[in-house]
């Protein structure tokens, strides 16, 4: 059974940094590309960004580009999103998804708050 | 703002046939499959439909997809109270780079 379990979010001020995980089991993780997407609270959903199996090719929404980093660690078999100077407007619901589009399984998602 | 238009509700009776729309443009829907999302409340999302068109192990044949040109819909036939959620048409878009959701339709059962 595949399992995705995100960790990491918290309350953060604006202009703060943090790094989500998602622990990955049930598949072979390298052979899948990843994605994390996020919900703001009442809104709907948007796609933040993703990786290649490998790793060695990465995408992102215009709105986290430059301020977001997604990676992954096949050996861990888990993925990570590195967020910086975050606003206030990143806040949301943020969900760890298998695949690179299609997303088949979702974890049950961490909540990111950024408020001074 | 999502590139990817949805009409923001839709409903009926049980036992009914809904559908729900969803408008894109020749970078995403028109050169891409396209996927759809059911999310129930407070749960996360779940594929309900993909490459246009195909279920998922365990999706009810009740829920249909299609694709048109620049346009695709999900139907939902023989609608049932626990199909009362939130849907999302997604695709790949070619001139963002990037994935595309849409706006989103909530499905209510009278």
């Amino acid at each position: 059974e595949v399992q995705l379990l995100e960790s990491g979010g918290g309350l953060v001020q604006p202009g703060g940094s943090l790094r989500l995980s998602c622990a990955a089991s049930g598949f072979t993780f390298s052979s899948y590309g990843m994605s994390w997407v996020r919900q703001a609270p009442g809104k709907g959903l948007e796609w933040v960004s993703g990786v290649s199996g490998s790793g060695g090719s990465t995408y992102y929404a215009d709105s986290v580009k430059g301020r977001f980093t997604i990676s992954r660690d096949n050996f861990k078999n888990t993925l990570y999103l590195q967020m910086t100077s975050l606003r206030a407007e990143d806040t949301a619901v943020y969900y760890c998804a298998k695949g690179s589009s299609g997303y088949s399984s979702w974890g049950r998602g961490t909540l990111v708050t950024v408020s001074s | 703002q999502s590139v990817l238009t949805q009409p923001p509700s839709a409903s009926g009776a049980p036992g009914q046939r809904v559908t729900i729309s969803c408008s894109g443009s020749s970078s995403n829907i028109g050169s891409n499959s396209v996927n759809w999302y059911q999310q129930l409340p407070g749960t996360a999302p779940k594929l309900l439909i993909y490459s246009n068109n195909q279920r998922p192990s365990g999706v009810p044949d009740r829920f249909s997809g299609s694709k048109s040109g620049t346009s695709a819909s999900l139907a939902i036939s023989g609608l049932q109270s626990e199909d009362e959620a939130d849907y999302y048409c997604a695709a790949w878009d070619d001139s963002l780079n990037g994935y595309v959701f849409g706006t989103g339709t909530k499905v209510t059962v009278l």
